[in-house]
């Protein structure tokens, strides 16, 4: 089944705590992207990669990094983690560039006290 | 940077009445997309619309693109329980990134 996968689903953890949310997706396609979904503010792109090695800042990248090593694999990492990270984070990718069809992540429910 | 507004926040229909959400971009738009989100779910692509003024419609929902590929409106006829949900455009410029909307919430009772 043709699909995006993100773990964890939900995660409470402390400020400065490093984390890690992994990302991946079986269905060959060369773009991926990390959105952050807030009340009132709809999804917000945080990073996205147009292929191996290759990313690049959205909208809202600070307090984040990314690294595209496989294709199948984006991680989001959050080196130390404040309150203001609190939200929903959810994985997409699509077959070309970010113009096309996102797929999305079940997402993941993040809380940082 | 693009910018796109979506309109209302959030409406509350009963069951058998229409609903529209309407988009606008800062910015001319190469095409623009549409995706639900059902509550506790995720964004799920409905559809994508790339000419100036083109008109597609899926059963009860009618998708709409501005002449100046700057806005966009998604109208569902007669709305069911089960449209519940949060719907977003999301415009695509000259770069490889998509800018999505605010959302519209869509509440429907009996």
């Amino acid at each position: 089944e043709a699909q995006v996968t993100q773990n964890p689903r939900y995660l409470i953890t402390v400020t400065g705590k490093k984390l890690t949310v992994t990302c991946s997706q079986n269905m060959n396609h060369e773009y991926m992207s990390w959105y952050r979904q807030d009340p009132g503010l709809g999804l917000r792109q945080i990073y996205y990669s147009m292929n191996v090695e290759v990313t690049d800042k959205g909208d809202v990248p600070e307090g984040y990094k990314v690294s595209r090593k496989e294709k199948r694999n984006f991680p989001l990492i959050l080196e130390s983690p404040s309150p203001n990270q609190t939200s929903l984070y959810f994985c997409a990718s699509s077959p070309t560039r970010g113009r096309n069809e996102q797929y999305f992540g079940p997402g993941t429910r993040l809380t940082v006290t | 940077g693009q910018q796109v507004m979506q309109i209302p926040q959030y409406q509350h229909v009963q069951e058998g009445e229409d609903f529209t959400t309407y988009c606008n971009s800062s910015t001319t738009l190469s095409n623009i997309q549409w995706y639900k989100q059902r509550p506790g779910g995720h964004p799920v692509f409905l559809i994508q619309l790339v000419k100036s003024g083109e008109v597609k419609k899926q059963k009860r929902l009618t998708f709409q693109f501005g002449e100046a590929k700057k806005n966009s409106s998604l109208h569902i006829t007669a709305t069911q329980t089960t449209d519940v949900g949060t719907y977003f455009c999301a415009g695509a410029g000259t770069a490889s990134k998509l800018t999505f909307g605010t959302g519209t919430r869509l509440q429907v009772t009996l």
